[in-house]
């Protein structure tokens, strides 16, 4: 199947970290992206990985990757109210020309 | 990061009218093009791929004569919504990739919101 699966909501209070995770399905994805989707705007790439890694750190981003179970995750750590956004996980599959395959997106609201 | 020009950011027309969505890709060149299209609430779902220089395939269920795409350059695709309905309704976006980098991280325009009256 081509499903792409996330929770749909998270909130946390600012100040400590998100965790937003991400399921998918077909083990030939190449690789795996985190977008951001504020408010009425388009999406914002915020950090990637390619498929033989496990784990990448960008900042406050942690992106982490279990390809056994097909699970990703990101964490934002020192979450602040700017980070209220909705956030998609997509896969990109190398033998389908880059098509994505987006999750459903999950909502991530901080309270102050 | 890769810059993407899209417009126009919003727009209202009236059923039965054409409306056409621009996408540039503006530092490198864009030999192919996703459209996607997001409903309210809903995640991006993609409606076709073009090609400069070639026709565009279309996802499964995206009607090839309402969503017609030109590839006219490598730095500029477009979407024209023919004879658009209230459910036409959407958030277009567009993402342009280069040649053989189709896994090089994926970037998007701002979108198109289109409502249809």
């Amino acid at each position: 199947g081509e499903d792409v699966e996330q929770s749909l909501f998270l909130s946390v209070r600012e100040g400590d970290s998100s965790v937003i995770n991400c399921t998918y399905t077909d083990s030939s994805s190449t690789y795996l992206y985190w977008y951001k989707q504020e408010p009425g705007a388009g999406l914002q790439l915020l950090t990637y990985i390619f498929s033989n890694m496990d784990m990448k750190q960008d900042q406050r981003l942690t992106v982490l990757l279990n390809k056994k179970d097909k699970h990703l995750s990101l964490r934002i750590a020192d979450t602040q109210t700017g980070d209220s956004a909705i956030y998609f996980c997509a896969e990109s599959r190398g033998n389908q020309g880059g098509k994505l395959i987006f999750g459903q997106g999950t909502e991530l609201s901080v309270k102050p | 990061g890769a810059v993407v020009s899209q417009h126009p950011s919003w727009v209202i027309c009236k059923s039965g009218t054409s409306v056409k969505i621009e996408c540039r890709s503006l530092d490198f060149q864009a030999t192919t093009m996703f459209w996607y299209r997001q409903f309210p609430k809903q995640s991006l779902m993609l409606m076709a791929t073009s090609n400069e220089g070639s026709k565009a395939t279309y996802e499964q269920g995206v009607e090839k004569d309402k969503f017609l795409i030109n590839h006219a350059s490598l730095t500029l695709s477009t979407l024209t919504v023919t004879s658009a309905h209230p459910e036409d309704s959407s958030f277009y976006i567009c993402s342009p990739a280069g040649q053989g980098n189709y896994n090089s991280p994926l970037h998007f325009g701002n979108g198109t919101r289109l409502t249809v009256t």
